[in-house]
């Protein structure tokens, strides 16, 4: 099983800001999924990226899949509190599998 | 709007008192999962089921099982909760051509 080291672990920022989580890893990926999970919810995929350089957006979150295809990062432009929440990187293992990085915390004030 | 639910969203047991925390889905999607999250952790995968064919992870604890008597359904039971069992179920199907999982909303587990 291949680690996926995800940080910050935790963020708390202020209305306005911008930020990014880095998803690391030593190996090689076929794709990678990112999920934000509300408090009190299960988590939600955001996106799915698979080639490597790719850029995906969806609407003010900015995501990355890098060239060597074995780290993400996703940009959250203007930060609001309604993105508040933990959020995984995921890679799928074996296909029926996800393994999940160690998560990012991230706390928005108004 | 086709989801996953789980019920009950917030259970309440005491120390040894089994318990049984349910899933169902109207996605009609194979595969379904059983998560445990602490807090601030990412989802830790418990076993899963590809239709019928039951999958343990091999650190899950005997203490866990499941059952999922058809497609829809499935159960996690807790043959004798302990305090560190406290923690958020999350359960998840998954059809077999994709890699994207749907998370039911979570049962949050308080052992008394």
């Amino acid at each position: 099983t291949q680690l996926l080291e995800q940080s910050p672990q935790f963020l708390s920022i202020q209305e306005g800001e911008n930020l990014t989580v880095y998803c690391n890893s030593s190996s090689v990926f076929s794709s990678l999924q990112w999920y934000r999970q509300e408090p009190g919810e299960g988590p939600v995929l955001l996106v799915t990226v698979v080639t490597g350089g790719e850029v995906k957006k969806l609407k003010r979150l900015t995501f990355q899949f890098g060239d060597a295809r074995k780290d993400s990062s996703l940009h959250i432009t203007a930060a609001q509190p309604g993105d508040t929440g933990l959020y995984l990187c995921a890679y799928g293992e074996n296909t029926d599998k996800l393994i999940f990085g160690t998560g990012t915390r991230l706390q928005v004030f108004p | 709007d086709a989801m996953v639910i789980q019920n009950p969203r917030y259970q309440v047991t005491q120390f040894g008192k089994p318990v049984t925390l349910s899933c169902s889905q109207t996605l009609n999607h194979n595969v379904m999962y059983w998560y445990q999250q602490k807090s601030s952790q990412a989802p830790k995968l418990l076993f899963h089921y590809y239709d019928k064919d039951f999958n343990n992870e091999a650190d899950t604890p005997d203490n866990f099982q499941s059952r999922r008597p058809n497609t829809s359904f499935c159960f996690l039971d807790i043959r004798s909760p302990g305090l560190g069992d406290a923690a958020m179920y999350l359960c998840a199907t998954k059809a077999v051509a994709s890699q994207t999982q749907y998370f039911g909303p979570g049962t949050r587990l308080l052992v008394l």
